[in-house]
């Protein structure tokens, strides 16, 4: 089982819609989570940190759940530029280390 | 802040060939640095940890005399691919953490070098 599973998409969406993503991890002791974004032939860039209590960023909200191990990003009122790949990311034991998921392709269309 | 850069960005070299990739921290000091490889339609893999002043720690499976990291300064640490072959063909990433805004744990990426070995 990998560590981080990602469903890889493509999420093929229109302008203004809501998208969801999910994301499961292996380790029950993981203690970081984040979520990145990569553009084509680009590095990783964060998008945000998900906390236990759940997190929000403008149209972005993060939600961890830690009985079932997944974290899950809800993209809201999707826009052209928001066309990237998204990884799921997990810090397992609690060092500087980070484990990255495959990452799940979003396209959002006119 | 809390910019690294990578050079080069793109890089073509014979198979036999040695090449050398540097990653800097621009405006902090990187106590650690981090070497990832990407495949295309893969993830990020951790290749290699290293911290300023001290050898690096690998990733099972990962050659250590093939790939040299050196991390002598807390803003420059290198990565050298040596005698390259087409399947070290990939995307280098590097990543950088330390002092950047207080935050000792984020980690900062590079904008990648892309090597093609023919």
């Amino acid at each position: 089982r990998k560590e981080v599973e990602q469903d890889p998409g493509p999420f093929n969406v229109p302008e203004g819609a809501t998208v969801a993503f999910n994301c499961t991890y292996s380790n029950s002791a993981s203690q970081s989570f984040f979520w990145y974004r990569q553009d084509c032939r680009k590095e990783p860039k964060l998008l945000m940190s998900v906390y236990s209590s759940g997190n929000e960023d403008g149209r972005f909200t993060a939600q961890l759940n830690r009985a079932s191990q997944y974290i899950s990003l809800l993209i809201r009122d999707s826009k052209l530029s928001d066309s990237a790949t998204y990884l799921c990311v997990v810090n397992p034991y609690n060092t500087d280390k980070l484990i990255f998921g495959t990452g799940t392709r979003l396209q959002v269309f006119p | 802040g809390a910019v690294v850069s990578q050079h080069p960005s793109r890089v073509i070299c014979k198979s036999g060939t040695s090449v050398k990739i540097e990653c800097r921290s621009l405006d902090f000091q990187a106590t650690t640095m981090f070497w990832y490889r990407q495949f295309p339609k893969q993830s990020l893999m951790l290749m290699a940890t290293s911290n300023e002043g001290s050898k690096a720690t690998y990733e099972q499976g990962v050659e250590k005399d093939k790939f040299l990291i050196n991390h002598a300064s807390l803003t420059l640490s290198t990565l050298t691919v040596t005698s390259a072959h087409p399947e070290d063909s990939s995307f280098y990433i590097c990543s950088a953490s330390g002092s950047a805004g207080g935050d000792t744990d984020t980690q900062y990426f590079g904008p990648g070098t892309r090597l093609t070995v023919l």
